[in-house]
Parts: structure tokens; C-alpha cells; sequence
């Protein structure tokens, strides 16, 4: 089965700086790669997702990166706020009509500094 | 409003009980989950469900049963608690790439304790 790998698994950058969270997958067949974001108590949200036809998308502040050769995915966070703290999960899922199961990384817990 | 809704919210119950942890999701999604998720911590899939009466076991390994008897309703059985079921568990629906392919929505969680 596919294997998610995260790194790092803590994170503090100061306000205002980028912060950038690296995965990766063990399936060369994944081909949907999502983020999500996890507050404190609350509920995991979609915050931006790749598909393995695409190396690159952006949301404003937020961007990921895929490199299908080595297999790894990356989330970049660009002039941070404190409200981009919170615990975000990478995943890996191969997409395929009726099978969207995903397997999540072990998060990132990313502390913004005022 | 849309949403998906998770019973109860927190439980604390002895050794041995049985319990069933409730998801409902308005959604009209087809496809539901159910995670465990320690606080903050990885996110692991114990049952998953494409439609009523289709149901299959995760990656991780569960001591609980699932149902899907209507399409808004999912819930999770456990036969007899033990402490080392204490976790919190996440219910989610997809749509399955009609709208919004593939984005999986969560409830708010049950946070059990065994004690």
C-alpha cells in the first residue's frame, strides 16, 4: 500500500516569513495529492490539492509543488499570518473512479511568531 | 445548511460496553469514512463506504463494524471498549468527484475515553 512520508513534523517561522512542508509517497501510481489544514479542536479543511498532471498550484499565500520522478510534494506558505497556525497534513490517494481512499502523512505543527 | 454531524460529541465509558458512534452527513454524498486520530497526530483510516450497503476495512486495524444501510448514515460499532480504543474518531463524505472531486469533508469528531 501506499506510504506517506512528512517532514518536518514541527515548525516555527516568524510572521511574515514563508514556511514550506515537504511529503513524500511510495506509489508511483498516486495521482491526487491534497492538503489539509487542522486547527487547534477543530476539524481537518481542504486547504489546496494536486493532481500528478500538474507540477505546480496556487491559492494567493498558498502553493504546492509536485515532482512525480522522485515522488515527492511540497506545500509552500508565503507571508505567513498567525492565523497559518495549525497542524497540516499532507495525503496520497490513486484517484480512480469509486477509489479515492487517502493515506495522510503524520502533519506538521507550524507555530507562527508574532 | 450542508453539513456533516457526529454523535456524541465526547464519552467516557468502563471497560467492556458496547457503543456506536453516530455520523450523518446532508451532504448527498456518496462516499463516507471513518478515521482515528489521536490529538494532532496522523490520521488513520478504519472503514470506508462508496455507497449503501458497500463497506470495507482501512489500513488500520479496527475491532469496530460499520454499516450503510442509507446513504446519509454511517455509523461505527464498537462490540466491547477496551482502553486502548480511547482516541478521537473523525467521520467524512466525499462526493466523488461530481462537484468537487474528491475533497473529503469532516464532522467534528468523537472523543472517546475507555476507562
Amino acid at each position: 500500500g501506499e506510504n506517506v512520508e512528512q517532514h518536518p513534523s514541527t515548525l516555527s517561522v516568524q510572521e511574515g516569513d514563508s514556511a514550506v512542508i515537504k511529503c513524500t509517497y511510495s506509489d508511483s501510481a498516486s495521482n491526487y495529492f491534497p492538503w489539509y489544514k487542522q486547527e487547534l479542536g477543530k476539524r481537518p479543511q481542504l486547504i489546496i490539492d494536486i493532481r500528478s498532471n500538474v507540477g505546480e498550484k496556487k491559492d494567493q499565500r498558498i502553493a504546492v509543488t509536485l515532482n512525480k520522478t522522485a515522488k515527492h510534494f511540497s506545500l509552500h506558505i508565503t507571508e505567513t499570518q498567525p492565523e497559518d497556525s495549525a497542524v497540516y497534513f499532507c495525503a496520497a490517494s490513486l484517484s480512480n473512479f469509486g477509489n479515492e481512499k487517502l493515506t495522510f502523512g503524520t502533519g506538521t505543527r507550524l507555530t507562527i511568531i508574532p | 445548511e450542508a453539513d456533516i454531524y457526529q454523535t456524541p460529541r465526547y464519552l467516557v465509558i468502563g471497560t467492556g460496553k458496547k457503543i456506536t458512534l453516530e455520523c450523518s452527513q446532508t451532504m448527498g454524498h456518496d462516499k463516507m469514512y471513518w478515521y482515528q486520530q489521536d490529538p494532532g497526530m496522523e490520521l488513520h483510516l478504519i472503514h470506508y463506504s462508496y455507497g449503501v450497503n458497500s463497506t470495507e476495512k482501512g489500513d488500520l486495524s479496527s475491532e469496530s463494524t460499520v454499516s450503510r444501510i442509507r446513504t446519509e448514515h454511517f455509523p461505527l460499532t464498537l462490540e466491547s471498549a477496551r482502553p486502548s480504543h480511547t482516541s478521537q474518531y473523525l467521520c467524512a463524505s466525499s462526493d466523488g468527484g461530481r462537484f468537487s472531486p474528491y475533497e473529503q469533508y469532516f464532522g467534528p469528531g468523537t472523543r472517546l475515553t475507555v476507562t
